[in-house]
């Protein structure tokens, strides 16, 4: 089985200009998340959809964040505009089924904003 | 304010030695915590958990011990080998309060030496 799939790898932006990054999760799970590392802050969650559903996205830093999930295999995540301080690793990850089921991380998108 | 510490960014062991990661956690609602490995330019990879209602899991090499009283797990691998040389991320959730989101640490570096 394939298992979680980013794209791009890495992205290099200018300062105000818009960004997406986009998901497939592995078939048949419900649940997909976003996440963003960063050395200062670590791994935190952004958003996460039940069923396309964005379900907690108390994570998502500001206006400037939005992600959407069309259908159970696609889901983006964009910035605009993008600043600087955006720049992290970004992780798709998803899951199965409600608690205690292991979430699958893709390999992230590592984004610099210049 | 973090509700998952790792306070040990790095740690180094010689091969065939214990490694002992530790995690303190500080929101009592938190009922299942789960370990991630995470190698260079991939996505972090489940590696154990453990329920609240347990104090040990152990799976081969990797055992997790949860002390709840103390609010504190630790992740011992014995024998440590080079291949465990990757960052752990200690994660945290509160399964039963309807949510699926995990809090991570920012993770501990761990060398194994040959």
């Amino acid at each position: 089985d394939a298992g979680v799939i980013q794209s791009p790898r890495h992205e290099v932006t200018e300062m105000g200009q818009e960004v997406t990054l986009r998901c497939k999760p592995i078939s048949g799970h419900d649940y997909l998340f976003w996440y963003r590392q960063t050395m200062m802050r670590g791994l935190e969650l952004l958003i996460y959809f039940n069923n396309n559903v964005p379900i907690d996205d108390s994570g998502m830093p500001e206006d400037r964040f939005s992600a959407k999930m069309p259908n159970a295999s696609f889901s983006t995540l964009k910035i605009q505009p993008s600043e600087p301080r955006d720049s992290a690793v970004y992780f798709c990850a998803s899951s199965r089924g409600r608690s205690q089921e292991t979430q699958y991380f893709g390999p992230g998108t590592r984004l610099l904003v210049l | 304010d973090q509700q998952v510490k790792q306070n040990s960014p790095s740690l180094s062991v010689q091969e065939g030695r214990i490694s002992i990661l530790n995690c303190d956690y500080t929101n009592s609602m938190f009922d299942y915590f789960l370990w991630y490995k995470k190698y260079p330019a991939e996505g972090p990879t489940f590696l154990i958990s453990i329920s609240s209602i347990k104090d040990k899991n152990e799976d081969g090499r990797f055992t997790v011990f949860l002390n709840k009283s103390a609010k504190h797990l630790s992740l011992h691998i014995v024998p440590s080998q080079p291949g465990d040389s990757a960052v752990y991320f200690c994660a945290a959730s509160d399964s039963q309060g309807g949510s699926e989101k995990l809090v991570f640490g920012k993770g501990t570096k761990l060398t194994v030496n040959p």
